[in-house]
């Protein structure tokens, strides 16, 4: 079945500092990349979301890249701040064509420095 | 908009008693998912629904049963739990057939003893 990989699983970065994050998955029919962030004891918030017909897309100090014949995807984040220390975690879905199920990365743990 | 609501935020169980696990948003969403988070790992999914009456299993769905008898409601039965059901259990739901754009619950987390 579909299989989502997540790298790093903990990332320590100084304040100011850039954050990659990477991500690869296995079913080539995967057509939906989403990036959710999770705060201690909360759940999970959508942070930004790329979908297969676009190689890049950007929101202030965040962006995703695609790469569909390596099927692997990233996320970055720029200037970091404290506030943006939490947990990461990767997705990807076929869409529509399987109702939207996401399967998850294993999560990378980002703790940013003052 | 409370968004996605989950009850209760903790609990204890004694291995095989049953219990409900209660989500409820007010968004309208058709689309309904139930997630467990076990420590250090991704979320998986344990079902999910694409409107009421309508359900079906993902990857996880043993031990576990759901019912959607309204737009609004998605509950999650437990019964005869096991330890290996010690997990924090995500509701979200979305307003599209593709997923796009899921909105998490806040949570609840089963310890099973």
């Amino acid at each position: 079945g579909e299989n989502v990989e997540q790298h790093p699983s903990t990332l320590s970065v100084q304040e100011g500092d850039s954050a990659v994050i990477k991500c690869t998955y296995s079913d080539s029919a995967s057509n939906y990349f989403p990036w959710y962030k999770q705060e201690l004891g909360k759940g999970p918030q959508l942070i930004i979301d790329i979908r297969s017909n676009v190689g890049e897309k950007k929101d202030q100090r965040i962006a995703v890249t695609l790469n569909k014949t390596a099927k692997h995807f990233s996320l970055h984040i720029t200037e970091t701040q404290p506030e943006d220390s939490a947990v990461y975690f990767c997705a990807a879905s076929r869409g529509s064509s399987n109702t939207g199920k996401l399967i998850f990365g294993q999560g990378t743990t980002l703790q940013v420095k003052p | 908009n409370a968004g996605v609501t989950q009850t209760p935020k903790f609990r204890i169980l004694k291995i095989g008693q049953s219990m409900t696990l209660q989500c409820a948003q007010d968004m309208n969403h058709n689309y309904m998912y139930w997630y467990r988070q076990d420590p250090g790992m991704g979320l998986k999914l344990i079902y999910y629904s694409v409107g009421a009456g309508i359900t079906d299993k993902g990857e996880v769905p043993n031990g576990y049963n759901v019912s959607r008898s309204t737009t609004e409601d998605f509950p999650l039965r437990l019964e005869l739990a096991a330890p290996s059901q010690t997990s924090v259990y995500f509701c979200a739901s979305s307003a599209d057939r593709a997923g796009y754009e899921q909105y998490f619950g806040p949570g609840t987390r089963l310890t099973v003893t």
